[in-house]
């Protein structure tokens, strides 16, 4: 089975500053969907962004953007001026192009904003 | 679109009952999970199931869960007897046809049932 980690279980920023979570897979598939979730304190599970493999433009939503480096296995989020809502819990997730619609979680960075 | 529909949002239970937690996935999605999310273990993979049948339910810990999709709308997941340790917020997911909404779909949760086992 393919592993998402993520290695920093807690980041915190400056509010109105930049941040950047890393996550990394394990996978010997070459293509492949790369998402991010957030998980507020209301629990709710909240697409981010995500990216095709195949893609090699990173993915972009408004603050929310992707570094995407497939040869290195790597899927970080940039958040650019951070906001007090975007506080919550960030899980990556990987799902294969070729088996079934299985989706292989990260264990989650919680990220503080600070005021 | 209503969403994912978890019942359940909050359920408190004494060891040794039933706990039956209920889900309505997203219209025209055929593909269905349940994910058991703890501070220890974070989000695990409990079972899934494709057009009503379970594909995967090597994640479920052990006979005391059981899972069921009797039609493309409805699903529930039981647990019997419950236990302390099985304390947790339960989410279920739901995606798209495949045909329908290609590989690159993403997976919709519910708002999660938070169960406390006394």
């Amino acid at each position: 089975a393919q592993t998402v980690t993520q290695s920093q279980p807690e980041m915190s920023v400056q509010e109105a500053e930049t941040v950047t979570l890393s996550c990394t897979y394990d996978t010997s598939e070459s293509d492949y969907y790369l998402f991010w979730y957030k998980q507020p304190p209301s629990r709710q599970m909240i697409l981010v962004i995500r990216q095709e493999a195949y893609k090699q433009q990173n993915a972009t939503e408004n603050r929310f953007s992707v570094n995407f480096q497939k040869a290195a296995k790597s899927f970080s989020l940039k958040i650019s001026d951070s906001q007090l809502g975007d506080a919550a819990m960030y899980f990556c997730a990987y799902r294969s192009a070729y088996t079934g619609n299985q989706f292989y979680f990260g264990t989650g960075t919680s990220l503080t904003v600070i005021p | 679109d209503a969403g994912v529909i978890q019942s359940p949002r909050h359920e408190v239970t004494e060891m040794g009952q039933e706990v039956t937690l209920r889900c309505k996935p997203i219209s025209g999605h055929n593909s269905l999970f349940w994910y058991r999310q703890t501070m220890m273990r974070g989000l695990e993979l409990l079972i899934y199931f494709n057009n009503n049948v379970p594909i995967d339910d090597s994640g479920m810990p052990e006979d005391r869960f059981s899972a069921k999709m009797p039609n493309a709308s409805f699903s529930t997941l039981k647990i019997q007897p419950s236990e302390p340790r099985d304390s947790a917020v339960y989410f279920c997911a739901s995606t798209p046809s495949v045909i329908l909404a290609g590989l690159q779909e993403t997976q919709y949760f519910g708002p999660g049932t938070r169960l406390l086992v006394l």
